[in-house]
């Protein structure tokens, strides 16, 4: 039930976009994206939950395609502090059972060049 | 707030030795989750706790591990005997519910190496 996440890496030079995939095989509920820079934890972003919508944090925002059981996470105009690895965590179930299990998708390797 | 707060930050113990790693999740924070990371199977959920009540445990291992939340404010992972292949970034984590916005917030991890 692992999400599939595409690309694996990334290379940006500062102010480019970049979009990171999340697909799952299973139907989902909610999707959360994180990021986790080198030796340290994973830092929550953001949470969509199904409906199709759209989220944004500062110049990150998301998607969820709920009929396609994909998230896509949007990088825009990219800064230095944007490197690290990206996780999407999808959550199945309804609404009661959406805290339990949330399984990861293997990351995407972002490095921002100046 | 200080956050999730785990310890040790790095473990080094012989295999066939006891390892106990220990965190204290958010005050309020009714969800706890320990994960574990390696660079061959990513982050995987081990087991978590609702109130203090194990939820899903089928994450772990084998019977080697072991966790325990026996109050609110504090959980164990345990790991009896551990072997080299239990080497791994070991993470708790809570969450609540808050309207549409639970996220969980990460400890920063017990770095185990068993040799």
């Amino acid at each position: 039930q692992q999400p599939v996440q595409s690309p694996q890496a990334v290379i940006l030079r500062e102010g480019e976009d970049a979009v990171i995939n999340c697909s799952s095989s299973k139907a989902l509920y909610s999707v959360h994206w994180y990021r986790q820079k080198h030796g340290e934890a994973p830092v929550f972003l953001m949470i969509l939950l199904k409906g199709g919508e759209q989220k944004g944090h500062e110049k990150i925002s998301a998607s969820f395609n709920e009929k396609k059981q994909q998230s896509s996470l949007y990088l825009t105009a990219s800064q230095l502090s944007y490197s690290g690895t990206y996780f999407c965590g999808t959550a199945t179930g309804d609404r009661g059972s959406t805290l339990g299990r949330l399984y990861f998708g293997r990351g995407t390797q972002l490095t921002v060049w100046p | 707030d200080a956050g999730v707060i785990q310890s040790p930050r790095h473990e080094v113990t012989e295999m066939g030795q006891e390892v106990t790693l220990r965190c204290k999740p958010i005050s309020g924070h009714d969800y706890l989750f320990w994960y574990r990371q390696t660079m061959m199977r990513g982050l995987e959920l081990l087991i978590y706790f609702n109130n203090n009540v194990p939820i899903d445990d089928s994450g772990m291992p084998e019977d080697r591990f072991s966790a325990k939340m026996p109050n609110a404010s504090f959980s164990t992972l345990k790991i009896q005997p551990s072997e080299p292949r239990d080497s791994a970034v070991y993470f708790c984590a809570s969450s609540t519910r808050t309207g549409d916005n639970y996220g969980y917030t990460f400890g920063s991890g017990t770095r185990l190496t068993v040799v």
